[in-house]
């Protein structure tokens, strides 16, 4: 267990439709950062945030946004969901961002998302 | 631009044989290293990392993975495979900006009894 949570578990919405995903990072750990691993992509980065603030941006849809709240946790919006946008979404944190952190990430179990 | 190679797809060993599973990468400045792997319907589990020192890394569960600045390569290796280290692996670089990791597509390892 890495200690990064995520709801929920599994999620299946219709096309057009918004979805929240939600996550919570390891005791301690300030960033927090979105990847989306489908077949043909692979698992690629979305974006990170750090003690509440976006700090990088990946290969994020403009139909796709971020937060970090007060308590650190994170929410990933997704909206107008397409069929592609079906992939597994894991959340990861880490205690710093790159250069001040032990630089490992850890992740959570993942959200599956299916659009149909 | 940044990128991380994995090879082979598939990674086929008997138990007890010693495993390697390939990477190469292509970062700027000094690479930080890192091999994850992922059982069915879970999540990335974090095997071990370089940041600097030692070329030879030694990890969780018995793995290890040999840096070799020259050939660009971060091999994972293993001196004799379990059946229950069948598994995806993955290998992974941080970016410049040391705000993400960078992937590879992945290595299937399947272990034989």
């Amino acid at each position: 267990d890495s200690g990064v949570t995520q709801t929920p578990k599994h999620l299946i919405t219709a096309t057009g439709q918004r979805v929240t995903l939600r996550c919570s990072p390891r005791s301690g750990d300030l960033s927090v950062y979105w990847y989306q691993q489908s077949l043909d992509q692979g698992l690629q980065f979305l974006i990170q945030y750090y003690n509440g603030e976006e700090r990088a941006k990946g290969n994020i849809l403009e139909r796709f946004s971020a937060q970090q709240f007060p308590d650190l946790h994170s929410e990933l919006n997704l909206s107008s969901l397409e069929l592609g946008d079906s992939a597994l979404y894991f959340c990861a944190s880490s205690e710093g961002l790159g250069a001040g952190g032990t630089y490992e990430q850890y992740f959570g179990p993942g959200t599956r998302l299916t659009v149909t | 631009a940044q990128s991380v190679a994995q090879p082979e797809d598939q990674v086929n060993v008997a138990e007890g044989n010693p495993l390697t599973v390939k990477c190469t990468y292509s970062v700027s400045g000094n690479p930080y290293l890192f091999w994850y792997v992922q059982y069915p319907n879970r999540g990335l589990q974090f095997l071990l990392k370089y940041i600097t020192g030692d070329n030879l890394v030694k990890g969780s569960y018995g793995f290890e993975a040999e840096f070799n600045k020259s050939q660009t390569s971060f091999h994972l290796k293993k001196p004799s495979a379990l059946v229950s280290d069948s598994a995806l692996y993955f290998c992974a670089a941080l970016n410049q900006a040391g705000t993400a990791l960078i992937f590879g597509k992945g290595t299937t390892l399947s272990v034989s009894s």
